[in-house]
């Protein structure tokens, strides 16, 4: 069965400083797709990044980045410029057909 | 256009009442989900539809109902509440092939169960 694993339960980080949040997920499938999604305080799931299994090139969206290794089954999120507004839960999920598994999340607080 | 809608915010259930958790969308989107989210822990599938009058099961589906009689609405019903069931519900839709696309998530319910 697919797992999602964030090892990290909390993190820190000094505001405009680069953080970095892992996840490793374990498939047998060579075709599939990982999303980091970000859970403010107001509880809402917004997507933060998309990275599709099939595709080397890393995913960015502006100050957030992906280190997709597949061969490792590692798959974290780079967050450049870190700002008041990032903090959150981080939530790495997997998906492939109609299934999508969720890591239990990241705490990241931002220290000014 | 609001997106995902979610109605109520939150509630109080005692143990065996019923309710229905409403979500609506305005993108017309054909993938609609509901999940629920424990303290401290990741989203569950609970169903799914992939289009009206179409649903099925997720990862967790005991307990509960769904139906989809329009594209726009996807209620989720609760029949017999148990405390187990206390949890943030989420409910979200995509455009196509659900999990490979961006989902949009609604604000979430959160339900106590006592």
């Amino acid at each position: 069965a697919q797992t999602v694993t964030q090892s990290q339960p909390e993190m820190s980080v000094q505001e405009a400083e680069t953080v970095t949040l892992s996840c490793t997920y374990d498939t047998s499938e060579s075709d599939y797709y990982l999303f980091w999604y970000k859970q403010p305080p107001s509880r809402q799931m917004i997507l933060v990044i998309r990275q599709e299994a099939y595709k080397q090139q890393n995913a960015t969206e502006n100050r957030f980045s992906v280190n997709f290794q597949k061969a490792a089954k590692s798959f974290s999120l780079k967050i450049s410029d870190s700002q008041l507004g990032d903090a959150a839960m981080y939530f790495c999920a997997y998906s492939r057909d109609d299934k999508i598994i969720f890591g239990k999340g990241t705490r990241l607080h931002i220290l000014p | 256009n609001a997106g995902v809608t979610q109605t109520p915010k939150f509630r109080i259930l005692k143990i065996g009442q019923s309710m229905t958790l409403q979500c609506t969308q305005d993108m017309n989107h054909n993938y609609m989900y509901w999940y629920r989210q424990d303290p401290g822990m990741g989203l569950k599938l609970i169903y799914y539809s992939v289009g009206a009058g179409i649903t099925d099961k997720g990862e967790v589906p005991n307990g509960y109902n769904v139906s989809r009689s329009t594209t726009e609405d996807f209620p989720l019903r609760l029949e017999l509440a148990a405390p187990s069931q206390t949890s943030v519900y989420f409910c979200a839709s995509s455009i196509f092939s659900g999990i490979r696309e961006t989902q949009y998530f609604g604000p979430g319910t959160r339900l106590l169960v006592l």
